[in-house]
């Protein structure tokens, strides 16, 4: 019974690469939700998908940033050109029924952007 | 606007002793949920207790408590017997229903030192 799983779990990248973020949730779990942590600082929203479906992107830069939740495959956040700025913890989380109950969260995957 | 307000930035408690962590809510829904994680230094999110904005009864789940004040709009966690492993970062998220398109969204965090 795999919880949330990341990969990769640390990634670097230099200015101006593409940095792209998996994340395959629980089995049987079709919502999935990516956050940014910054260090010492809480979890920021960025998006909510559903299978196929971008749900809520008001967490999301406008620019650069992008995600996917394909019917087959995991969910895929995409920073593309990266910046300074962009090097933080990406966690994902995934949700039975989003109802009841609680985001079960992958271990998180660590961008640093040189 | 801050829908989630933690407080306390800090907080010391000493071992064995029980210590509460603050949590204020900001939400129109009439439904919506209340969360805590736990965040050790290892980083990974541990989810601790749930209550429901329609439950009557304030949630506990071992020595964690939810001291839900449904008219204050507050929701503080409560460590009873502090252990020097809650020495963490603790987040309290809520869910909103529709209104609020059922995104969980997280306060800024409280990190508990406990004192051996």
């Amino acid at each position: 019974n795999a919880g949330v799983m990341q990969n990769p779990r640390h990634l670097v990248r230099r200015r101006g690469q593409e940095a792209r973020l998996r994340c395959s949730p629980m089995k049987g779990h079709s919502h999935v939700y990516w956050y940014r942590q910054l260090p010492e600082e809480g979890l920021k929203f960025m998006v909510y998908l559903q299978k196929e479906n971008i749900i809520d992107e008001s967490g999301m830069p406008k620019e650069r940033f992008s995600a996917e939740f394909p019917k087959e495959g995991p969910s895929i956040l995409r920073i593309q050109q990266v910046v300074r700025g962009d090097s933080a913890a990406y966690f994902c989380a995934s949700l039975l029924d989003y109802n009841t109950g609680e985001l079960f969260f992958g271990e998180g995957s660590r961008l640093t952007v040189l | 606007a801050q829908k989630i307000t933690q407080t306390q930035p800090g907080m010391f408690v000493q071992e064995k002793e029980a210590v509460t962590l603050d949590c204020t809510y900001d939400t129109s829904d009439p439904s919506y949920g209340l969360f805590w994680y736990k965040q050790p230094s290892s980083g990974e999110m541990i989810f601790l207790i749930y209550q429901g904005s329609y439950d009557q009864q304030n949630a506990t789940e071992g020595r964690y408590s939810l001291n839900f004040q449904k008219a204050r709009k507050s929701a503080n966690l409560v460590i009873s017997a502090s252990q020097l492993g809650d020495s963490a970062m603790y987040f309290c998220a809520m869910r909103e229903g529709q209104g609020g398109g059922f995104k969980t969204i997280f306060g800024a965090g409280t990190r508990l030192f406990v004192k051996a």
